[in-house]
């Protein structure tokens, strides 16, 4: 079965420090998102992107978060510089047309 | 958008079928209603959708009411691996999926 790939599975940084977390959605779908959660809480949206751009972004994803789908697999965000409360799963996801989203095994983010 | 009202936790016996509820009183009529789980700390897995009829697939049922304002989730013969957390999402008109608190099934052996 087809499946997110996201890496690294842990990164721990230093507060400050830009981070760039990867993911490889399922090939034939052109939907991609972020989400993120913070230990304990919900599950939150943070991005979705189609056809190379933004199509929906939620407050969370301020002018320190980015998101860059450089060579057509990779689907990438970047925090530029990262804060404690930074400090959570990042998930990717990704749908083709009417087919529900999958959902990568995502990427602890520690900030110290 | 529309809101769910899930039970925060539910328990269940193995082997035994777990019916996890859901409210959605204010859904729209082209929205659907999609079920996700999640196991820990994993990524949120789908499960299961519809939008009026009852739908069945290899992990679950869904039952929706006539009126559309609620629907339940039917894991048929649950196992230890089922343990996880259920939401139960309307799908809103923007694309993006929204999670709310959802419900803790916890099955016991």
């Amino acid at each position: 079965e087809p499946e997110v790939t996201q890496t690294p599975s842990h990164q721990v940084t230093q507060m400050g420090q830009e981070v760039i977390l990867r993911c490889v959605p399922i090939s034939n779908h052109l939907y991609f998102y972020w989400y993120r959660q913070i230990l304990g809480q919900k599950v939150e949206f943070l991005v979705s992107f189609y056809n190379n751009e933004i199509s929906e972004k939620s407050e969370i994803f301020d002018d320190q978060f980015s998101v860059e789908r450089p060579d057509g697999s990779n689907f990438t965000l970047k925090i530029r510089s990262t804060k404690l409360e930074d400090s959570a799963m990042y998930f990717c996801a990704s749908r083709g047309g009417q087919s529900p989203y999958t959902f990568g095994s995502g990427t602890r983010l520690t900030v110290v | 958008d529309a809101k769910t009202t899930q039970p925060p936790s539910m328990d269940c016996a193995e082997g035994r079928a777990a019916n996890l509820p859901c409210n959605h009183s204010t859904i729209s009529g082209n929205e659907y209603v999609y079920w996700y789980r999640q196991i820990h700390s994993q990524g949120p897995q789908y499960i299961i959708h519809g939008l009026k009829n009852n739908e069945t697939n290899e992990m679950a049922s869904l039952i929706i009411t006539e009126d559309r304002k609620s629907s339940t989730l039917i894991l048929p013969h649950a196992t230890l691996r089922d343990t996880a957390v259920y939401y139960c999402i309307v799908r809103p008109r923007s694309e993006k999926l929204v999670f709310g608190k959802g419900t803790k099934l916890t099955v016991n052996p």
